[in-house]
């Protein structure tokens, strides 16, 4: 199974700054590397996939990169609606398909 | 637009059979589909169980393996999770999902289709 690795725990941003968060797998998953963000109380929804492009919706200010075992999140500036918490998963090698324990973004 | 909706007892006792439906809708192909059950548990992670594809496969987390069934009813637009002998570790947060998909292509476990989740406490 991969394990997959996030950092920070918490990151603490005050709005309109930039938020960069890390995933590391234990093992290659190419740039097969999604994340997620997640209200409270909400579903999962998808930001990004194949580690660098964003899904239907979401805004420029998402970024992705990476590839390998190495992957960032980037958010250009933070809104409001951004304080969240983010995870990583990985769908390369399977089964199990498996997630980070995530990141969450407070505001500072 | 796919949606998901999860339905099934809140409520479970230890050592029984959680079981839970998906009912789909908004997704007009009844012979191609990947679903997948996915959890979490109160202020966790989540942690994906398993899917099902339409080639008749099912896929599930080596964790759960010995417990798990997923199930689909393509007359019914609806597929199913069963997961027996449940402890109360099995409390989570069950939600249904569907990989996205781009241009006519699945990208198998991108989610991009959630439904709303369900809670199910294991309690006696």
């Amino acid at each position: 199974e991969i394990v997959m690795t996030q950092s920070p725990a918490t990151l603490s941003v005050s709005p309109g700054e930039r938020a960069t968060l890390s995933c590391r797998a234990s093992q290659s998953v190419s740039s097969n590397l999604a994340w997620y963000q997640q209200k409270p109380g909400q579903a999962p929804r998808l930001l990004i996939y194949g580690a660098s492009t964003r899904a239907t919706g979401i805004p420029a200010r998402f970024s992705g990169s990476g590839s390998g075992t190495d992957f960032t999140l980037t958010i250009s500036s933070l809104q409001s609606e951004d304080f969240a918490v983010y995870y990583c998963q990985q769908y390369n090698n399977w089964p199990p398909w498996t997630f980070g324990q995530g990141t969450k973004v407070e505001i500072k | 637009q796919v949606q998901l909706q999860e339905s099934g007892p809140g409520l479970v006792r230890p050592s029984e059979t959680l079981s839970l439906t998906c009912t789909v809708s908004g997704y007009s192909s009844s012979s191609d589909y990947y679903w997948a059950w996915i959890r979490q548990p109160p202020g966790k992670g989540l942690e994906w169980i398993g899917s099902i594809y339409h080639s008749g496969s099912t896929y599930y987390n080596p964790s759960l393996k010995s417990r798990v069934t997923i199930s689909v009813d393509t007359s019914k637009s609806q597929f199913s999770l069963k997961l027996t002998s449940v402890t109360a570790a099995d409390t989570a947060v069950y939600y249904c999902a569907r990989p996205v998909t781009i241009f006519g292509v699945v990208v198998m476990g991108a989610y991009g289709y959630w439904g709303q989740g369900t809670l199910v406490t294991v309690s006696s």
